[in-house]
């Protein structure tokens, strides 16, 4: 049965620093990961997939890192802003329709 | 940018009523999910949706629920017969293809059951 797990829970950090929020997974057939963002109280914002023969994807401030073989995905954030604030979702998607996802890392940017 | 809307935000019913929770996809995509989220737990599979028929559900997708897409746009679920359990946020998702296009998802409707 597919776990996922994020590292760390939570985490506060001054504006400007560089994150790497972490991602591990148990079954390593995956098709795809994908990172989520999730405001309070909304819903959740598909920030960057990542299929299975990728190694990485790139988006703004924001590269997503597969290692299939190992189960592991990091998220990184440059130059982070107090806007980056939310909690980030990694899911992954095995052969069948659904998304397994983790608990989540809850991210605070303070100015 | 299209996106996901779900009405109501916020529903509080009694146990044992029965709840609608409504979703419009975006326009051009296949396939349709609902996901739940307990109050500091994980978001949860319930149900995927393709071709009018359900393509896959969780073990927590029992007879209690159902789901339709009763005309060109509307996808609904529904609990018959709700418990306290059933609290939770519920999201309703929607993609372009079952694999290697992400889910969009909408702000979801939290659902109050006393």
């Amino acid at each position: 049965k597919q776990e996922v797990t994020q590292i760390p829970a939570a985490l506060s950090v001054p504006e400007g620093e560089n994150l790497v929020l972490n991602c591990s997974f148990t079954d390593s057939a995956i098709y795809n990961l994908q990172w989520f963002r999730q405001d309070p109280g909304k819903g959740l914002t598909s920030l960057l997939l990542i299929q299975s023969s990728q190694r990485e994807q790139t988006s703004g401030r924001l590269n997503a890192s597969l290692d299939k073989s190992s189960g592991r995905s990091t998220l990184y954030i440059a130059a982070s802003q107090p806007g980056d604030s939310a909690t980030y979702l990694c899911a992954v998607q095995g052969n069948t329709d659904k998304l397994i996802f983790g608990t989540g890392t809850r991210l605070q940017v303070f100015p | 940018e299209p996106e996901v809307t779900q009405t109501p935000s916020h529903q509080v019913t009694q146990m044992g009523q029965e709840v609608i929770l409504r979703c419009v996809p975006i326009s051009n995509h296949l396939y349709f999910y609902w996901y739940r989220q307990i109050l500091g737990q994980k978001v949860e599979f319930l149900v995927s949706f393709y071709n009018n028929e359900i393509s896959e559900k969780s073990e927590i997708f029992d007879d209690q629920f159902s789901v339709e897409r009763p005309d060109g746009s509307n996808f609904t679920l529904k609990i018959r017969s709700t418990k306290l359990e059933d609290s939770a946020m519920y999201f309703c998702a929607s993609s372009e293809f079952r694999e290697g296009s992400p889910l969009h998802f909408g702000n979801g409707t939290r659902l109050t059951v006393t």
